[in-house]
């Protein structure tokens, strides 16, 4: 069975860092693409990062860029968001996702299972 | 980023009423439109795939079709348990884009 179990959210003063983890198992995230989505309160989906399958390519929202980082570690099938200078309007849960297809190359397309989120609030 | 506009934001329909919900992409992307569930304080769940296609062990009463820029999503009879908050989202052009959501209740 696929399970995403996503961790490390929590409280944060404007300018500080976290880092979340999301441990998938029932799979292994060296054959799919993944994704992180977030959700500010009461508010729609926004896509955050992904990773490509093969990890050759990570992708980032333009309101990310230069200050979140994707990354994985296959021996322990865990995928991470090292989120740095934090912003009020970062605030939001954190939910990781697996691609549908096990195709290698390019961006996320498809999410079939998402985890069930961590919140991340940033707040002096 | 390619917008993806939804509607309605919102409805209400009693139980056994057909639901269709509109998505309208500001661009082209053929068939690469998702649609996905949301029931309050869980995370999304993926019902209809490529436009059409149905996610296994998604009920046949949710289905989807379109093409291009215009895309519908039908629940043919209503269920309790189909109050969510539906959203589509687009995968032809990156980065991925989803709508802002109908939010579905019973009357």
């Amino acid at each position: 069975e696929v399970q995403l179990v996503e961790s490390g959210g929590g409280l944060v003063q404007p300018g500080g860092s976290l880092r979340l983890s999301c441990a998938a198992s029932g799979f292994s995230i060296s054959n799919y693409a993944m994704t992180w989505v977030r959700q500010a309160p009461g508010k729609g989906l926004e896509w955050v990062s992904g990773i490509s399958g093969s990890a050759d390519d990570t992708y980032y929202a333009e309101s990310v860029k230069g200050r979140f980082s994707i990354s994985r570690d296959i021996s322990d099938n865990t995928l991470f968001l090292e989120m740095n200078t934090l912003r009020a309007e970062d605030t939001a849960i954190y939910y990781c996702a697996k691609d549908r297809d096990d195709i290698l190359t390019g961006p996320p397309q498809t999410l079939d299972y998402w985890g069930q989120g961590t919140l991340v609030t940033v707040s002096s | 980023d390619i917008q993806m506009t939804q509607s309605p934001s919102s409805l209400s329909a009693s139980v056994g009423d057909g639901v269709t919900i509109t998505c309208q992409a500001s661009q082209d992307i053929s068939k690469f439109l998702n649609w996905y569930q949301q029931k309050p304080g869980k995370a999304p769940k993926l019902l209809i795939y490529d436009a059409s296609n149905l996610e296994t062990g998604v009920p046949a009463r949710f289905s989807g079709r379109g093409s291009g820029t215009r895309f519908t999503f039908t629940i043919s009879s209503l269920q309790s348990e189909d109050i969510a908050t539906y959203y589509c989202q687009q995968y032809d052009h990156f980065p991925m884009t989803f709508g802002g959501g109908t939010k579905v209740e019973i009357k």
